[in-house]
């Protein structure tokens, strides 16, 4: 049972470039999540998705944007990647039955890109 | 805006200890309260998660409590061993179903 795992685990990119991460779990999860982890803080929402079709934007949602195009997948892309943007991403899925809300959400290892 | 805290930033202890991390948060209408495990160049390990309606939770040595009157939960880790060793986030899921996080306690357990 692979759980979410996440490609590629490292990428370094020159400013400007764009790029797509793919998460995929194979738990028939239906909310996935992107998070950015950076120093000192605390993880933070990029865009979420409840379900295959649906995406909704998080507590920092602008430069990146999302595809779920089936249940299993969830893409995070960089359209013109920034030095800001340099961070550890996390892919993160959970089931909503049977205890709804309280259901943990189930993480990756984490992508860490450097834009340079 | 909901905030979540944790003090201290690090903790370094010896092996055998009890040992409490904190977690403080500034809206208390949340729906449950979690505690994650990150490990050097891993993604997070859900620990416990503490609903909204209860005051504790338990696994094995760990005890987590949450008050949400005053806006705190503690992570109470018994007989620290080596592989304790770990970044421990907490995290509260807030009105709009989003979990907040903190920044995280980064624990060393010293052998």
């Amino acid at each position: 049972n692979a759980g979410v795992t996440q490609t590629p685990k490292f990428r370094v990119l020159k400013t400007g470039q764009s790029m797509t991460l793919l998460c995929a779990q194979d738990m028939n999860h239906e909310y996935m999540y992107w998070y950015r982890q950076d120093p000192g803080m605390g993880l933070r929402l990029i865009h979420y998705s409840v379900g295959e079709g649906t995406t909704a934007k998080g507590e920092v949602p602008d430069g990146y944007n999302v595809s779920r195009l089936k249940k299993q997948n969830f893409l995070l892309g960089l359209e013109s990647a920034a030095p800001s943007q340099t961070s550890v991403y996390f892919c993160a899925s959970r089931l909503t039955w049977p205890r709804g809300s309280n259901q943990p959400q189930h993480f990756g290892d984490g992508t860490r890109l450097s834009i340079l | 805006k909901q905030e979540v805290t944790q003090i201290p930033a690090a903790l370094s202890v010896p092996e055998g200890e009890n040992l409490v991390l904190n977690c403080s948060f500034t809206d208390s209408a949340i729906y449950n309260l979690q505690w994650f495990r990150q490990d050097p160049g891993k993604g997070l390990t859900s620990l416990l998660l503490i609903q909204s309606s209860q005051r504790e939770q338990t696994s094995g040595r760990l005890n987590a409590s949450l008050d949400k009157s005053s806006g705190r939960s503690t992570l109470y880790i018994a007989a620290s061993q080596p592989g304790d060793s770990a970044t421990y986030l907490c995290a509260v899921m807030d009105s709009n179903y989003q979990l907040i996080w903190g920044a995280g306690t980064k624990l060393i357990i010293k052998p």
